[in-house]
């Protein structure tokens, strides 16, 4: 049991590449997030997935897309990377109706 | 809309110090309140929780109780020991039906030193 699981843990991008951050849980959870992490700024969710096949924005959508593949797997998508989408990226899901979020251990991004 | 205020750290301390990690929030509704800890490397856990007003949360020593009147839901230890240095991010909930969004504070550095 892995939990939730992210690949890659690392990633240097140049601005305007793109990139797919992987995200996976075998807990059998409905609900799944993306957040990214920020010194001074705590978490914030860029988006997030009730259950398979709805995705909703969350706080800081913009320069991201998302695919909730199935019910275990749920991408973040960067079209067009930017310095300022260098950050720590932490994948999380919960089962519908619960209270705790489980974390996987992030993909630390840098957009130079 | 829903914030999280937590003191700012980092918060220095000597094995077996008490530990305050003070938080507020604000709310429209009656939230469930959460303290998560990230250690080096790692991604966040679970801590405690408190669903309503005058709850207690514990866990490995930690407690916090949600007090409605002040808006607080602050973190205590008695005795910290070098294991527990993490940062620490107090979180609300508000919502149901089948998703839950969490909002963080910007969370707290604790180091413990021996």
């Amino acid at each position: 049991n892995a939990g939730v699981t992210q690949t890659p843990k690392f990633q240097v991008l140049k601005t305007g590449q793109s990139m797919t951050l992987q995200c996976a849980q075998d807990m059998n959870h409905n609900s799944m997030y993306w957040y990214r992490q920020d010194p001074g700024m705590g978490l914030r969710l860029i988006y997030y997935s009730a259950s398979e096949g709805t995705t909703d924005k969350g706080e800081v959508p913009n320069g991201y897309n998302v695919s909730r593949l199935n019910k275990r797997e749920f991408s973040l998508r960067l079209e067009s990377a930017a310095p300022s989408q260098t950050s720590v990226y932490f994948c999380a899901s919960s089962v519908a109706g619960a209270i705790e979020q489980y974390f996987g251990p992030g993909t630390r991004l840098t957009v130079t | 809309g829903d914030s999280v205020t937590q003191m700012e750290g980092p918060v220095t301390l000597s094995e077996e110090a008490f530990l305050t990690i003070n938080c507020t929030y604000t709310a429209t509704g009656y939230p469930s309140l959460f303290w998560y800890v990230q250690y080096p490397g790692e991604g966040l856990q679970l801590l405690l929780k408190a669903t309503k007003a005058d709850d207690k949360g514990s866990n490995k020593g930690f407690e916090a109780t949600y007090r409605k009147e002040t808006t607080s839901f602050h973190l205590e230890k008695g005795s910290v020991q070098v294991s527990d240095s993490a940062v620490y991010f107090c979180a609300l909930r508000e919502g149901g039906g089948s998703n839950y969004k969490l909002t963080f504070g910007k969370g707290t550095l604790l180091t413990v030193n021996p």
